[in-house]
């Protein structure tokens, strides 16, 4: 079984903090994502990454930065934490291929930003 | 770009036949159409992904008109524990091309006894 797991389900951080939301998977996935799930706004996605040092910005990826130094883990961080920041936060990996693969999703991370 | 909207909730009784609709209408030659679920405190998982007529696997149907601007997902006899929400992905990735990936805002099935 495919395994996601993140760093924290539940954070809480100060406006200007800077903040790393950890993801790693053990299947051997290239590609790996970052979204934020809002209420009644759905999932969208922040950062892509196709293979360890690549990375896309998906739709909203102003004020976030990611990092992928390894295959299996995959960064996000928030340079200067703002309120507008708290959400859910999900990962997700897929294996490559020429059409929309399954994505596996980790349980989450609950941000808030006080 | 791909926009796909859904219903924000829809209730049902067990034993029902559940029917979720999502319109696309700018979909993409490439794109794929996929369904997940999510039960609460979880990420969501995979349910079925089709791109054209009629994909069934042993939890749902997924059904796609020729025009593929909509797509609608059947859940058979639904029980309390299929009570989730259903998200419905319209986009295409491959190496080094995020692709479109929209999800839905997402369907709130509540399944009632």
């Amino acid at each position: 079984d495919v395994k996601v797991t993140q760093s924290s389900r539940y954070l809480v951080k100060r406006t200007g903090e800077k903040v790393f939301l950890e993801c790693v998977q053990d299947m051997d996935h290239e590609n790996m994502f970052w979204y934020r799930q809002d209420p009644g706004l759905g999932l969208r996605l922040i950062y892509f990454s196709y293979d360890v040092k690549m990375k896309e910005k998906g739709d909203i990826p102003e004020g976030y930065s990611v990092s992928r130094e390894k295959k299996e883990r995959f960064s996000l961080i928030l340079e200067s934490a703002s309120t507008n920041q708290t959400s859910m936060y999900l990962c997700a990996s897929s294996s490559s291929g020429s059409r929309t693969d399954t994505q596996y999703f980790g349980p989450g991370t609950r941000l808030t930003v006080l | 770009l791909a926009k796909t909207t859904q219903p924000i909730s829809m209730d049902s009784y067990e034993g029902q036949e559940v029917n979720i609709t999502c319109s696309h209408n700018n979909i993409a030659t490439n794109d794929y159409i996929t369904w997940y679920q999510q039960f609460p405190s979880q990420g969501p998982r995979f349910i079925i992904q089709g791109y054209k007529t009629k994909v069934t696997n042993e939890v749902a149907s997924l059904f796609i008109p020729a025009d593929r601007k909509s797509s609608t997902l059947s859940l058979p006899r639904v029980s309390l524990s299929d009570t989730a929400v259903y998200y419905c992905l319209v986009g295409f990735h491959g190496s080094s091309n995020t692709g479109k990936l929209i999800f839905g805002q997402g369907t709130t099935l509540q399944v009632k006894p």
